[in-house]
């Protein structure tokens, strides 16, 4: 079944604390990226990435890393995470300017 | 800089009536225009794709519409069902997302 995985689906944390939202999928696309998603503001997209070892900051990318050592993976790091990046992130994949197949969402929580 | 509006945060419609939602743009001109549904706890689910020079699409009960001099894409769900429930979001160029439009279908 194609598919975007992402892990955890739910997170509590505390401010400053290192933590990695992982991102797979099992579709061969090359273009991947990640959104936020925020009551009164929609989805906005934090980086993207058209291939491998290829990345680019979106609207909102500050407080965030991304990589993409391989094509399948696309990991979100938020390296010192504080309380305004509470929300529900999500993962997506394409290709070739398809439509964008997204994952069922990580719901953050930074206290 | 680019701005996209749906319409409304939220429409009522009654079962069976025909729903209508709007996404309007501004500075900016999209090779195409993408609708998706999402549903609570979920993640976005495409629906129906309109490239610039079409004007209308068609999926089994849901149709888009294009008007780039106007800029703005309608999308319409006839014989509205109450499973047809959901946010409705439109998107620019795939990536330029609408705030979405919560649609109930009262029974």
């Amino acid at each position: 079944e194609a598919q975007v995985t992402q892990n955890p689906r739910y997170l509590i944390t505390v401010t400053g604390k290192k933590l990695t939202v992982t991102c797979s999928q099992n579709m061969n696309h090359e273009y991947m990226s990640w959104y936020r998603q925020d009551p009164g503001l929609g989805l906005r997209q934090i980086y993207y990435s058209m291939n491998v070892e290829v990345t680019d900051k979106g609207d909102v990318p500050e407080g965030y890393k991304v990589s993409r050592k391989e094509k399948r993976n696309f990991p979100l790091i938020l390296e010192s995470p504080s309380p305004n990046q509470t929300s529900l992130y999500f993962c997506a994949s394409s290709q070739n300017n398809q439509p964008q197949h997204f994952g069922d969402g990580t719901r953050l929580s930074i206290l | 800089s680019q701005k996209i509006e749906q319409n409304s945060e939220a429409l009522n419609i009654q079962e069976g009536k025909t729903a209508t939602l709007t996404c309007n743009y501004t500075n900016y001109s999209p090779a195409y225009l993408q609708w998706y549904r999402q549903d609570p706890g979920r993640g976005p689910v495409f629906l129906l794709l309109i490239r610039e020079n079409e004007k209308e699409k068609r999926k089994e009960r849901l149709k888009v519409t294009f008007d780039t001099t106007l800029k703005q894409s309608l999308f319409h769900i006839t014989a509205s069902q109450p499973a047809d429930s959901a946010t409705y979001l439109c998107a620019l160029d795939g990536i330029i997302f609408g705030k979405g439009t919560r649609l109930h279908i009262l029974p």
